[in-house]
């Protein structure tokens, strides 16, 4: 298995909702991470999880919270969101955090908060 | 920080060789890395360099010149499908997973 696979692919959600967006790896990778891609912009890195604890946080607002129940999973959990938060989000993980590993990405959750 | 510059569009024709460069400026560095995607899916891993030289991987090869701060991915024999937007992306100052985008180029390959 040399997939990333996030569910659901797309997601439309109100500003009150409470939804969540999930993230699979089974190639034993001990890195994952979450990206925000805005049509036509770069990602741009969300959070980093190394061996399922929070390294990196960039600033992220507090309505977008993270969690890494195990290994193989990660979720994006979103609660009172903005119409400008509306992406792509991207999940990728790599073999550990050291500068050698490319990412593996999956083909991403297509977010629109009405 | 981290600043990274790449052409925003090349167009070439099938069959012909492209270049497309990338210089970045950044308080470390780590390694830097090419990826390819197509519209509406994520990006897919091309290639890795973190010392001088040409890294070479079928029809892609990337190269790397850290005194410059410079980089190419070199496509050959240009196929239709190698129409998409490509990233260069930079591994900064830690080892701490983080790889900052450049804002990608989009090539278009006509016949």
């Amino acid at each position: 298995d040399t997939e990333v696979t996030q569910t659901p692919k797309h997601l439309v959600m109100g500003m009150t909702n409470k939804k969540s967006l999930k993230c699979e790896q089974h190639m034993g990778h001990r890195a994952m991470y979450w990206y925000k891609q805005k049509a036509k912009k770069p990602p741009e890195l969300m959070f980093v999880y190394s061996y399922e604890k929070l390294s990196i946080n960039e600033s992220v607002p507090s309505r977008f919270s993270p969690e890494c129940p195990n290994s193989s999973l990660l979720n994006l959990h979103l609660h009172a969101l903005q119409p400008e938060d509306s992406a792509l989000y991207l999940c990728a993980s790599s073999q550990g955090t050291g500068a050698v590993y490319g990412y593996t990405f999956g083909s991403g959750t297509r977010l629109t908060v009405v | 920080g981290q600043n990274i510059d790449q052409p925003t569009e090349m167009t070439a024709t099938e069959g012909a060789i492209v270049q497309i460069n990338c210089t970045y400026q950044t308080s470390g560095f780590n390694g830097l890395f090419w990826y390819q995607q197509h519209a509406g899916e994520a990006p897919t891993f091309l290639s890795y360099n973190v010392l001088d030289g040409l890294e070479e991987k079928g029809r892609f090869s990337s190269f790397l010149s850290r005194s410059k701060g410079y980089s190419y991915l070199l496509l050959k024999e240009l196929q239709m499908k190698d129409s998409a937007s490509y990233l260069c992306a930079v591994r900064g100052d830690t080892n701490a997973g983080k790889s900052t985008f450049g804002d990608g180029t989009t090539l278009t390959v006509k016949p």
